[in-house]
């Protein structure tokens, strides 16, 4: 089955610095790649996502990039702000619809 | 409005009770999850199906049940609390793309807390 890894666990920045989360996948099959992000006490919410037959995706500050050939994924935060402190999971899906997330990565950013 | 809606939102009982925390989707997706996280730690799957009369195991299935009955409704029931159920329980939906994968939303939780 699919396995996900992400990296890194922790992530501090300084407001205005850019912080970036990677996360590798296993299963060839997968097509489908979301960052979802999750306040304490709420519950996680889709904030970009891509499918394998695209490269790369931007929606304003934030953007993820997709190399397939090694089944990586990454996270890109540009500008970060205080409200950007949160703790971030990649997942990877195949089209039988399963998601695999990776385990997170709690990003504080600091004024 | 289209959401994802779960009851109980907290709910705290005694050891060895049978419980059942209902979800209820309302934007017709085929496809439904349960996972239970710890505060800001990983998902684990617990279960999940495809459509009506369909259900899968997770990684922690092993001392709950599901049941789809109907498109919008997906309970988990735990025939046996214990303290070490105590988490938070949150239920998805994904639409059912034929060939891709399709973007999953989730409920607000229920907090389980087992005495």
């Amino acid at each position: 089955g699919e396995n996900v890894e992400q990296h890194p666990s922790t992530l501090s920045v300084q407001e205005g610095d850019s912080a970036v989360i990677k996360c590798t996948y296993s299963d060839s099959a997968s097509n489908y790649f979301p960052w979802y992000k999750q306040e304490l006490g709420k519950r996680p919410q889709l904030i970009i996502d891509i499918r394998s037959n695209v490269g790369e995706k931007k929606d304003q500050r934030i953007a993820v990039t997709l190399n397939k050939t090694a089944k990586h994924f990454s996270l890109h935060i540009t500008e970060t702000q205080p409200e950007d402190s949160a703790v971030y999971f990649c997942a990877a899906s195949s089209s039988w619809g399963k998601f695999q997330f990776g385990a997170g990565t709690q990003v504080v950013v600091t004024p | 409005e289209a959401d994802i809606y779960q009851t109980p939102r907290y709910l705290v009982i005694g050891t060895g009770k049978k419980i059942t925390l209902e979800c209820s989707q309302t934007m017709g997706h085929d496809k439904m999850y349960w996972y239970q996280q710890d505060p800001g730690m990983e998902l684990h799957l617990i279960h999940y199906s495809y459509g009506v009369n369909s259900t899968e195991k997770g990684d922690l299935s092993s001392e709950s049940t599901v049941s789809r009955i109907r498109t919008e409704h997906f309970p988990l029931t735990l025939e046996s609390a214990r303290p070490s159920h105590t988490s938070q329980y949150l239920c998805a939906s994904s639409e059912g793309l034929a060939g891709v994968g399709g973007t999953q939303y989730f409920g607000p939780g229920t907090r389980l807390t087992v005495l």
